[in-house]
């Protein structure tokens, strides 16, 4: 089934651990990004990536990095996690950056404490 | 700075029409969508408007009017499904999309 793939669905995670979440595209779609969406607040995003092997740095980047070797993954890195980074984070996928219609993965529900 | 304004929450009856409204002021301006959001799901695309007027699919109107940084989604015939949260967003002079805070959508029997 073509789609969009997010994991973990849940997470908890200790204050200052290491996280990467993953982020899987069949659709062969050349744009992909990473959001965060809390309660009250729009989604903001935090790496996009036009196309294998570049990314650039969202609305809210800091203490997130993201890599694009290739086409179908978007792997998000949480090098040391704090508190303020719990939320709900959605990845999503376009066919190409200037495409408003974007396909998102099912959400990762990270807990720091 | 970039804004989308839109309802926290509004509520419906069964059968119903309802209508979303959201506000924009963004740097420039490529288009405005519409997304649906269950709780506790992915948001998933419902419409794209880029020039004035009324854009209809279904039981679900979009409208856009540029000028006066305004759009609405129109639902008609409510169902029970519909209840869920609505997201506005605008894609500004960078291809960037600028999303509103949602309106939850509550539909009763």
């Amino acid at each position: 089934i073509a789609g969009i793939t997010q994991a973990p669905t849940s997470q908890i995670l200790a204050a200052g651990r290491r996280m990467t979440l993953r982020c899987t595209q069949d659709m062969r779609h050349n744009a992909m990004y990473w959001y965060r969406q809390d309660l009250g607040l729009g989604l903001r995003l935090i790496h996009y990536s036009n196309t294998a092997g570049t990314t650039g740095k969202g609305e809210v980047p800091d203490g997130y990095s993201v890599s694009r070797a290739n086409t179908d993954d978007f792997p998000l890195t949480l090098a040391s996690a704090v508190p303020s980074q719990t939320s709900v984070y959605f990845c999503a996928s376009s066919d190409s950056q200037d495409t408003g219609e974007l396909f998102f993965g099912e959400g990762s529900r990270l807990t720091v404490l | 700075g970039q804004n989308i304004d839109q309802p926290t929450e509004m509520t419906a009856t069964e059968g119903a029409i309802v209508q979303i409204n959201c506000t924009y002021q963004t740097s420039g301006f490529n288009g405005l969508f519409w997304y649906q959001q269950h709780a506790g799901e992915a948001p998933t695309f419902l419409s794209y408007n880029v020039l004035d007027g009324l854009e209809e699919k279904g039981r679900f109107s979009s409208f856009l009017s540029r000028s006066k940084g305004y759009s609405y989604l129109l639902l008609k015939e409510l169902q029970m499904k519909d209840s869920a949260s609505y997201l506005c967003a605008v894609m500004d002079s960078n291809y960037q999309l600028i999303w509103g805070a949602g309106t939850k959508l509550i539909i009763k029997p």
